[in-house]
């Protein structure tokens, strides 16, 4: 187990709402990183959290939008869902100092209908 | 935009024989090579992983080729097995002092055949 763990596990959602996706990391591993990855498709970048503030972003409009807390936990927040937005979402953690492995989740099946 | 060329998109090889899945990349600033694996309903898993600064690197069955002048790399796993019968993504970033950027290949589907 990577100690990497999102919630929920599935999700359905109509189009024009509202979803937050969370996810929780192990102790020490200050960098999350969120991915989109639609199906039979390689994960997209979406945005970096480093010491909860977003250090880096790939190309995904402003209502894709985060969170990172003190507790090594995160949060993908997707505002005006479209059905697009259907995909797998994953959170990657990353340990303090540098370490270049990323430790991902199981990811968060949403479904915009 | 594709930084991150993979192939084949599928493949199918018998069990204990060879897989090779090739990916290319064209951001030279990239200095971190991972192959990721993902089982259907699973995250990707940190399969293995090369830097720039050498040519190949093994780990069991699993071993990576790199050529720096032509911007490609290719992982091969020998006397593949039904167990590895998975998703395979390669990826590339470069490294700041804090994390990491992945960008991924499209994937490879491999099927072992028993």
């Amino acid at each position: 187990e990577t100690g990497v763990t999102q919630s929920p596990t599935h999700l359905i959602k109509t189009r024009g709402q509202q979803v937050t996706l969370r996810c929780s990391s192990q102790s020490g591993h200050n960098t999350v990183s969120w991915y989109q990855q639609a199906l039979g498709q390689g994960p997209q970048f979406i945005f970096q959290y480093y010491r909860e503030e977003e250090n880096g972003r790939g190309n995904f409009p402003p209502r894709f939008s985060g969170l990172q807390f003190p507790n090594y936990s995160s949060e993908l927040n997707v505002n005006a869902l479209e059905l697009d937005d259907s995909a797998l979402y994953l959170c990657a953690s990353i340990l303090k100092g540098g370490n270049t492995e990323a430790f991902f989740g199981q990811g968060t099946r949403l479904t915009v209908v | 935009q594709q930084q991150v060329k993979q192939s084949p998109q599928s493949l199918i090889v018998q069990k204990g024989g060879i897989s090779i899945i090739n990916c290319a990349y064209e951001n030279t600033a990239f200095d971190y090579f991972p192959w990721y694996q993902q089982f259907p309903g699973k995250g990707p898993a940190l399969l293995i992983a090369i830097r720039p600064d050498v040519s190949e690197k093994k780990e069991g069955r699993f071993t990576i080729s790199f050529n720096k002048s032509a911007k490609q790399f290719s992982l091969h796993i020998m006397d593949s097995q039904p167990g590895d019968s998975a998703t395979y993504f390669c990826a590339a970033s470069k490294i700041p002092t804090s994390g990491s950027r992945l960008t991924f290949g499209e994937g490879t589907q491999l099927t072992v055949n028993p």
